[in-house]
């Protein structure tokens, strides 16, 4: 993997639903991989920092995991609320440089009463 | 306060214009960042900027001057621009400065200028 692919690129739940999305980074010379909420209008506000191999972060209902070996983390919110609606970014830090971050395109959730 | 301001939010300008985006951090952040976002693309590193002096250019055209007045402060100016250079313009602000900041150095973002290019 080159790029820093998430998937679905969209997704659609009902208040209350559990969901998680994905983010596939490029392995080899992995040194930080973040998440990050974006609701319309507003700042990208950053959820997470992952840097090691099976690190598993938690913020209220959110929580991700990862994986540097194979490339991927995941992102789960338990029961959605419709205040979660936003899209989530992951974006990947390779090792030897400046605080350079590759991002995805992103995962869209809307949350539907 | 963990905020980064930018300003204008919406921006429209003829491609002979010139005009300039402004963000400011108040954080006592070391390095700052350009962004740019297409929709439903990726936000895209332009430029990166460490105490003040210029550490990464991403081959960006020559109509995008990036200048750093002081370590709060960082501009965009825009000269020439074209159609295709619409987009959503974000800043960061980060607390490391250099290639050895720490690995969980975070950015922190702006809301970002919508840019429109006639």
């Amino acid at each position: 993997i080159l790029n820093v692919e998430q998937s679905p690129q969209s997704l659609h739940v009902q208040e209350g639903d559990s969901t998680n999305f994905t983010c596939s980074f490029p392995s080899s010379n992995f040194y930080a991989l973040h998440w990050y909420r974006w609701e319309t209008a507003k700042s990208p506000e950053a959820l997470f920092v992952m840097t090691l191999n099976g690190d598993e972060k938690k913020k209220g209902r959110i929580s991700a995991t990862l994986n540097t070996k194979e490339g991927y983390s995941y992102l789960y919110i338990k029961g959605s609320q419709p205040e979660d609606s936003a899209t989530y970014l992951c974006a990947s830090r390779t090792a030897g440089g400046y605080n350079k971050l590759i991002f995805g395109a992103g995962t869209r959730l809307a949350v539907h009463p | 306060d963990t905020e980064v301001t930018q300003t204008p939010k919406h921006l429209v300008m003829g491609m002979t214009n010139k005009k300039s985006l402004k963000c400011e951090q108040h954080m006592g952040h070391r390095a700052m960042y350009w962004y740019k976002q297409k929709a439903k693309k990726p936000p895209e590193l332009m430029f990166v900027y460490s105490y003040e002096k210029l550490s990464i250019n991403e081959s960006v055209p020559s109509r995008f001057s990036p200048e750093c007045p002081n370590s709060s402060l960082l501009n965009l100016h825009l000269h020439a621009l074209q159609p295709e250079d619409s987009a959503l313009y974000l800043c960061a602000s980060s607390q490391g400065g250099g290639k050895r900041d720490r690995i969980s150095d975070t950015q922190y973002f702006g809301p970002g200028t919508r840019l429109t290019v006639l």
